[in-house]
């Protein structure tokens, strides 16, 4: 099974400021990564794919990087609608989500 | 315009049995692969099964294998788990999600369904 392990956990950050989130494979994936925005009561929303292919609709703030073991998703600038939990999906050999990064106000 | 809709959630207790549904409208359900995921209180996102368009392909978290069975009717536009010989720690918020054509990611998601498995 593909181990997905997401850094860190919990993020304070104010609004304007450059977020960056890592998620780590236990094995190679190689561009098969999704991340996904969650806020309480709400059911996930897809925001990248294929590693680095921004959604429709998702704002150009949000962007991924990253191939094989190692992966980003970047926030450039802040907004107060992006306070929310963050997950990372390999779709490479069936499904594993990270455990999630809260980004919250500083 | 997608929309899944989940239901059949509820308290049951542990050893017992539920069986949801999740509703699909807005696109052509037969051509699309099927999942759920859960999501127990205060916890992260956990994948518990897959379903292919045509049911010929399915697959299931070691943690639900031998107690839940997804399956599909393409007629009705519907998509099912049922769970038998609940527990404890099958309490969670459960999510259909679709898999976007051609690809492995989910795309759309229904608001979810409550689980409580609780004596």
């Amino acid at each position: 099974d593909i181990q997905m392990t997401q850094s860190p956990s919990t993020l304070s950050a104010s609004v304007g400021d450059r977020v960056t989130i890592t998620c780590r494979a236990s094995q190679s994936i190689s561009s098969w990564l999704a991340w996904y925005q969650q806020k309480p009561g709400k059911a996930p929303k897809l925001l990248i794919y294929k590693a680095s292919s921004l959604e429709s609709g998702v704002p150009s703030r949000f962007s991924g990087s990253g191939s094989g073991t190692e992966f980003t998703l970047t926030i450039s600038s802040l907004q107060p609608d992006d306070f929310a939990t963050y997950y990372c999906q390999q779709y490479n050999s069936l499904w594993t989500f990270g455990q999630g990064t809260k980004v919250e106000i500083k | 315009e997608v929309q899944l809709v989940e239901s059949g959630g509820g308290l049951v207790k542990p050893g017992g049995s539920l069986r949801l549904s999740c509703a699909a409208s807005g696109f052509t359900f037969s051509s699309y692969s099927m999942n759920w995921v859960r999501q127990a209180p205060g916890k992260g996102l956990e994948w518990v099964s897959s379903i292919s368009s045509s049911s010929s392909y399915i697959y299931y978290a070691d943690s639900v294998k031998g107690r839940f069975t997804i399956s599909r009717d393409n007629a009705k536009n519907s998509l099912y788990l049922q769970m038998n010989s609940l527990r404890a720690e099958d309490t969670a918020v459960y999510y259909c999600a679709r898999v976007r054509l051609v690809e492995g990611y989910f795309d759309y998601w229904g608001q979810g369904t409550l689980v409580t498995v609780s004596s």
